[in-house]
């Protein structure tokens, strides 16, 4: 049933240790977005994908990749995690690209760095 | 730079009260408006977009207006009930692309 999926729900990492948090969809959705909650925050938009087509945020930090191997999956990779980083990381999908899309979203990753 | 607000940040109500609460957004370069409910340990889902002034929808007990020229949205719940209780986000995008700049919710608790 679950369209949206994000593994692992809780993740623990320590400072400086590079961590993969994953998404996978089973919507058949073009386009995918990794978003950025900490706490008491509004979910900030890291980066996106349409198809292949990468896009980074502007005030992404460097420490933060992305990868799409194929339709389903995508990856957010931090590669020096740092106190701040400690979030909860959502992915959405949509069908379209347009501000008018619904997105779906996962439950979410919560980081935790020590 | 677009700045979604939303008010208040937190409410609790008892179980069938009717309550609501607001989007504010800029109300140029207005492109669309996303209303999402969040519960605890769920995915967000999405409960509205609406793109024209004056919209009204409604879903179940649930309903949202829109007023594109002054730059603000209302979210209605009619009788709350305990599974209400989540936080419920709106967004609104840059441009007309799919980049939402969220709010920063508001959390209901409803109270049997």
């Amino acid at each position: 049933d679950a369209m949206v999926i994000q593994n692992p729900r809780y993740q623990v990492t320590q400072f400086g240790k590079p961590v993969t948090l994953s998404c996978s969809q089973t919507l058949n959705h073009n386009v995918m977005y990794w978003y950025q909650q900490k706490s008491s925050q509004a979910p900030k938009l890291l980066f996106h994908y349409y198809d292949k087509d990468f896009n980074n945020e502007a005030d992404t930090p460097d420490n933060f990749q992305s990868r799409r191997p194929n339709t389903s999956f995508c990856f957010l990779d931090i590669r020096s995690p740092g106190l701040g980083d400690a979030a909860m990381y959502l992915c959405a999908t949509s069908r379209i690209s347009t501000g008018y899309g619904e997105q779906y979203f996962g439950p979410g990753t919560r980081l935790t760095v020590t | 730079i677009l700045n979604v607000e939303q008010s208040p940040q937190s409410l609790h109500v008892q179980e069938g009260d009717s309550t609501n609460f607001t989007c504010s957004f800029p109300s140029s370069n207005f492109y669309a408006l996303h209303w999402y409910r969040w519960e605890t340990a769920k995915s967000p889902e999405a409960l509205f977009v609406m793109t024209l002034n004056g919209d009204e929808k409604k879903k179940g007990r649930i309903s949202a207006t829109l007023n594109t020229k002054e730059g603000y949205s209302y979210l209605y719940i009619k009788g709350s009930q305990p599974e209400d209780s989540a936080t419920y986000l709106c967004a609104s995008p840059t441009s007309n692309t799919g980049k939402l700049i969220f709010g920063q919710g508001t959390t209901l608790q409803v109270k049997p």
